[in-house]
């Protein structure tokens, strides 16, 4: 089953911070994000294995809340490049397929 | 590390015909690929994991007859598709898991197909 992104869309002013969230309703062993511009191919951010962890790529970060089966995606002082399409992928269990969710479109105006 | 190619990038065909895309994990070995397909402002949906030496898996709907997939090395996936039509039109992407990286996935490039 497909994992739910919240929002659907989001417009940031530079510097401004937001929070994507990601939802499964079944139990999760990893979580991935991703962001995709435009025409190009997904760029792996981070992957989240532990219940509780955080982890950080320049200043995205976020964590997975193991017990809810969901993980937030942290933008802080956005940046322009921060724009694009921002997907969840899933695992249910390890060596298992990656589900995406929906994304979250992300344009951050100056 | 960790890069992914596909070729070619774009693909324009008549109906009809067979397109292949390759798939090559340029600085690592991949003991899995996989290979999505992606409509304008949509996810990527999973057609199919392929391992190396063995059969692809196919997810529920894909025809595995139209959609080939060979994994003939650790570092070549091929996708085939056969007698194309219009509505095979999408942006093709596929993915790698290194060897010993349990979950990690490396997307290439992608590959645009339009089917005349």
């Amino acid at each position: 089953q497909q994992p739910v992104q919240s929002p659907q869309a989001v417009i940031l002013r530079e510097g401004e911070d937001a929070v994507i969230n990601c939802s499964s309703s079944k139990a999760l062993y990893s979580v991935h994000w991703y962001r995709q511009k435009h025409g190009e191919a997904p760029v792996f951010l981070m992957i989240l294995l532990k219940g509780g962890e955080q982890k950080g790529h320049d200043k995205i970060s976020a964590s997975f809340n193991e017990k809810k089966q969901q993980s937030s995606l942290y933008l802080t002082a956005s940046q322009l490049s921060y724009s694009g399409t921002y997907f969840c992928g899933t695992v249910k269990a390890a060596g298992n397929k990656l589900t995406f969710g929906g994304g979250t479109r992300v344009l951050v105006k100056p | 590390g960790a890069v992914v190619s596909q070729h070619p990038s774009w693909v324009i065909c008549k109906s009809g015909t067979s397109v292949k895309i390759e798939c090559r994990s340029l600085d690592f070995q991949a003991t899995t690929m996989f290979w999505y397909r992606q409509f304008p402002k949509q996810s990527l949906m999973l057609m199919a994991t392929s391992n190396e030496g063995s059969k692809a898996t196919y997810e529920q709907g894909v025809e595995k007859d139209k959609f080939l997939i060979n994994h003939a090395s650790l570092t070549l996936s091929t996708l085939t598709v056969t007698s194309a039509h219009p509505e095979d039109s999408s942006f093709y992407i596929c993915s790698a898991r290194e060897m010993g990286q349990q979950e990690t996935q490396y997307f290439g490039p992608g590959t645009r197909l339009l089917v005349l």
